[in-house]
């Protein structure tokens, strides 16, 4: 079975300072791993994918996520947050044993001034 | 390149009555989701359609949920009778292919209360 835990259902962060959202998954085949950002009364958006090869990926408004297998993590990160960040943002695992993808239970951010 | 569409917005029914959501893939995708997002917590696949055919039901309550996709374009879910624990945001997303490499494109979601 697969699984994804995000640990802290809300972040607040000021503006300018560095984002850190946590994620980590469970699953017993190579997994496809994936951000997704939701803003208020909008569906997800695709921020980053990891599938295959370079552990380190870049997406969308300067997120970017590194895939640890050894840490069976794949945390989000940007350099400097912005007011506009502010969402929430869900981490899902997919591999090809359940064929679907399975979501995390969310993480809010919030950017102060 | 219009995204996936999705309507009512918003829908409020007590409980026992039915309630039908209707949702318009992007064109030419051939893969429909139908997600449930209660409150707090992260989209569950519900269904998943193939062109026409169905992929996985197996987390469809089909007691009380029913979803149809006629000549592959269109999808209809119905809940009939709602309970009040169906609250939730029903999403729909549509792919070029069901696998992992296929980004899902989601809709703004029904967001339905039950009363």
């Amino acid at each position: 079975a697969q699984s994804v835990t995000q640990l802290g259902s809300h972040v607040s962060v000021s503006e300018g300072a560095l984002v850190l959202l946590r994620c980590n998954y469970s699953s017993s085949v190579p997994p496809y791993l994936f951000w997704y950002v939701q803003y208020p009364n909008q569906g997800l958006q695709l921020l980053l994918k990891y599938t295959t090869g370079a552990t380190l990926v870049k997406g969308i408004n300067g997120f970017e996520a590194e895939f640890k297998k050894s840490e069976t993590s794949f945390h989000l990160t940007k350099p400097s947050a912005h007011m506009s960040d502010a969402a929430e943002y869900f981490c899902a695992v997919f591999t090809g044993t359940a064929s679907k993808l399975t979501f995390g239970t969310g993480t809010r951010l919030q950017v102060t001034l | 390149e219009a995204g996936v569409a999705q309507s009512p917005r918003y829908k409020i029914i007590e409980k026992r009555q039915s309630v039908a959501f209707w949702c318009n893939p992007i064109s030419g995708h051939a893969t429909l989701y139908w997600y449930q997002q209660i409150l707090g917590q992260g989209p569950k696949l519900l269904i998943q359609f193939q062109n026409n055919g169905v992929v996985d039901d197996s987390q469809l309550p089909k007691d009380r949920f029913s979803a149809e996709r006629l000549k592959g374009v269109d999808s209809t879910l119905k809940i009939q009778p709602a309970k009040l624990e169906d609250s939730a945001v029903y999403l729909c997303a549509s792919s070029l292919g069901g696998t992992g490499l296929y980004e899902q494109y989601f809709g703004p979601g029904t967001r339905l209360t039950v009363t």
